[in-house]
């Protein structure tokens, strides 16, 4: 069974920092790309980044580019997230995802989701 | 970016009904489009990828169609399960876009 679980989020100062971590089971982490997505309270979904399988290819939103960067380590199984100069409009739940294939570039659907760790930047 | 709308915003029906909801694209972006359910406090649910394909172990009320920039998600017989909020995406490119959601609500 595919699991993803994330961590990291939590209350943070506009202009400060996080890094967000989602840990993979029940697939072969190294063969999937994977993205970020995030929901802002009762909004709806906005893609954030993709990675490559190597995680030598990165893409991110026009809305993140600069600030956050996205990683891998898959001898941990492990995706994240850093999030830096952190605004108001960055306050949603983040989900980690799996992506149906290995082209992060784009042509494949999110095929399994985390259940979503919520992010709130506020003074 | 490619933008994604969707019709209705939401959508009144009672069990038994067929519904289907549209979802357009900017410009075209072939077959490369997926539908999610979520419901509240959930992560979403991939239920129909590449525009028509069902995924494993959804039921097969569900269906997608369409190609190019007009697309639907037809539920051919609604379950009380289905009353949900449901999105479209478009992954033509690494800037995938989602459609604002049609939220299906008991009428």
């Amino acid at each position: 069974e595919v699991q993803l679980l994330e961590s990291g989020g939590g209350l943070v100062l506009p202009g400060g920092s996080l890094r967000l971590s989602c840990v993979a089971s029940g697939f072969i982490f190294g063969d999937s790309a994977m993205s970020w997505v995030r929901q802002a309270p009762g909004k709806g979904l906005e893609w954030v980044s993709s990675i490559s399988t190597s995680g030598t290819s990165t893409y991110h939103a026009d809305s993140v580019k600069g600030r956050f960067t996205t990683s891998r380590d898959n001898s941990m199984n492990t995706l994240h997230l850093q999030m830096t100069s952190l605004r108001g409009e960055d306050t949603a739940v983040y989900y980690c995802t799996k992506l149906m294939g290995i082209r992060a570039s784009g042509t494949i659907p999110h095929d399994f989701w985390g259940r979503g760790t919520l992010v709130t930047v506020s003074s | 970016d490619i933008q994604m709308t969707q019709s209705p915003s939401t959508l009144a029906a009672s069990v038994g009904d067929r519904v289907t909801i549209t979802c357009r694209a900017s410009q075209s972006i072939n077959q490369w489009l997926a539908w999610y359910q979520q419901k509240p406090g959930k992560a979403p649910k991939l239920l129909i990828s590449d525009a028509f394909q069902l995924q494993s172990g959804v039921p097969s009320r569900f269906s997608g169609s369409g190609i190019g920039t007009e697309f639907t998600l037809t539920i051919s017989s609604l379950q009380p399960d289905d009353f949900a909020t449901y999105f479209c995406q478009q992954y033509n490119s690494y800037s995938r876009t989602f459609g604002p959601g049609t939220k299906l609500v008991v009428k």
